[in-house]
């Protein structure tokens, strides 16, 4: 149990173009969810928290208007990267959790280019 | 403020050999450990969490982690390395609003036959 998926797993876009990545969790009801950002051979650094059916909590440095997220359902996040730029592209993650306190399952990544 | 640093970014080890990958956290309170494995260009995977239970938690693929206070570490250790152990480990630490987590920077461990 406690799978969670991203789609697509890689994606390329022309630079000023706008990419959504899908998070599910497919088969728990997932209460919140973590989107990631990671360079390469860097740690993971947290962008962004969403509760379902509540605006996300962005972290400081993240333009909210620039990585639009959504969080419609409890088995679906969205991460929207509006007008990309090649500056980026990089490997989206997303995480998500039953309830507080529970533990963080994380998705597959999303390789992220912007040409 | 939590945080979590792990020495080493790059260990090497022959196939058989001890796995000590080492980290030592921050906490301004009494923290929830974790350790991650993460294969080339794929997410993370959970190894193994502390979460004030036993101070000796045993994880998947033969891994276990031990919680010492008085260091403040939380170093992950396996026996004997496969060839399969190659990755990239993340030590984390939940944040105090007992949320998202807080990632060290990562150790990539090289396993040679």
């Amino acid at each position: 149990g406690a799978v969670v998926s991203q789609h697509p797993s890689r994606v390329i876009c022309k630079s000023g173009t706008s990419v959504k990545i899908e998070c599910r969790s497919l088969d728990f009801q997932a209460t919140t969810m973590f989107w990631y950002r990671q360079f390469p051979k860097q740690s993971l650094m947290l962008m962004a928290t969403s509760n379902e059916g509540s605006k996300a909590t962005y972290e400081q440095g993240v333009e909210k208007d620039k990585f639009l997220i959504n969080h419609a359902s409890l088995t679906l996040s969205t991460l929207t990267v509006t007008s990309a730029h090649p500056e980026d592209s990089s490997f989206y993650i997303c995480s998500a959790m039953r309830g507080t306190g529970d533990t963080q399952y994380f998705g597959p990544g999303t390789r992220l280019t912007v040409l | 403020a939590q945080s979590v640093t792990q020495l080493g970014s790059h260990v090497s080890v022959s196939e058989g050999a001890l796995v000590l990958l080492r980290c030592n956290y921050s906490s301004s309170v009494p923290p929830y450990l974790f350790w991650y494995v993460q294969y080339p260009n794929q997410g993370l995977q959970l190894l193994l969490k502390y979460t004030s239970a036993a101070t000796l938690v045993k994880g998947i693929n033969g891994f276990e982690a031990e919680f010492k206070k008085s260091e403040t570490s939380f170093h992950l250790t396996k026996p004997s390395a496969h060839m399969s152990d190659a990755a990239e480990y993340f030590c984390a630490v939940r944040n105090q609003a007992g949320t998202a987590l807080i990632f060290g920077k990562g150790t990539t461990l090289s396993v040679s036959s």
